[in-house]
């Protein structure tokens, strides 16, 4: 079992809905971050939260808003998607510094109609 | 953004035969992992190599970080049919803070009965 924790599981919205993606984690890592992945790529860097405070953006379109409201949660809101947005959209989270690999959730398998 | 070269792209073999494959880098990196993904999950984490020259194992797994910190191998012993899935590299610079990862494109491993 994952330590990182993802919901929804699967989620199908319309390009006028608003949604949310959550992330929530309990093993006091202080680093969290949100990947987008298409079938069959590896991750892409979306957002990087250090401590609460956002610290990398990589150009992601403002359609997707990240919010850390605590050290232990994650949210990622959606507005206005395109069908191209649809993809396994996972959180990861470390602790900070070196020898800080990434750990995982399982992802919200996101399809946009 | 950047990517690793990871190769071979997707390997078919047979049940019980060992397995090699290996990322490369134009980009020195601190920190070396490797990930497996399977149908619906999220990438977990199987390997952190943390300097360069390092020799880790876990079960029938065995990585090495480059001595040139611009490359790793992976290899997997005695395969399983459980062993099947999507196999990634990625590269960490780890300065001190939060930062993502650089993945490379993934091995495909297929395991023919």
């Amino acid at each position: 079992d994952t330590e990182v924790t993802q919901t929804p599981k699967h989620l199908v919205m319309g390009m006028t809905n608003k949604k949310s993606l959550k992330c929530e984690q309990h093993m006091g890592h202080r680093a969290m971050y949100w990947y987008k992945q298409k079938a069959k790529k590896p991750p892409e860097l979306m957002f990087v939260y250090s401590y609460e405070k956002l610290s990398i953006n990589e150009s992601v379109p403002s359609r997707f808003s990240p919010e850390c409201p605590n050290s232990s949660l994650l949210n990622l809101h959606l507005h206005a998607l395109q069908p191209e947005d649809s993809a396994l959209y996972l959180c990861a989270t470390s602790t900070r510094g070196k020898n800080s690999p990434l750990h995982f959730g399982n992802g919200t398998r996101l399809t946009v109609t | 953004g950047q990517q690793l070269n990871q190769s071979p792209q997707s390997m078919f073999i047979q049940e019980g035969e060992d397995v090699s494959m290996n990322c490369t880098s134009s980009s020195i990196f601190n920190t070396w992992l490797w990930y497996k993904q399977d149908p619906g999950e999220g990438p977990v984490l199987l390997i952190a190599l943390y300097k360069a020259g390092e020799l880790t194992s876990n079960g029938r797994l065995t990585a090495q970080f480059g001595i040139t910190r611009k490359d790793s191998f992976l290899n997997i012993s005695a395969s399983i049919p459980s062993d099947v899935g999507i196999y990634f590299c990625a590269g960490q610079w780890s300065g001190g803070g939060a930062d993502g990862l650089t993945f490379g494109k993934g091995t495909h491993l297929i395991i023919q009965p």
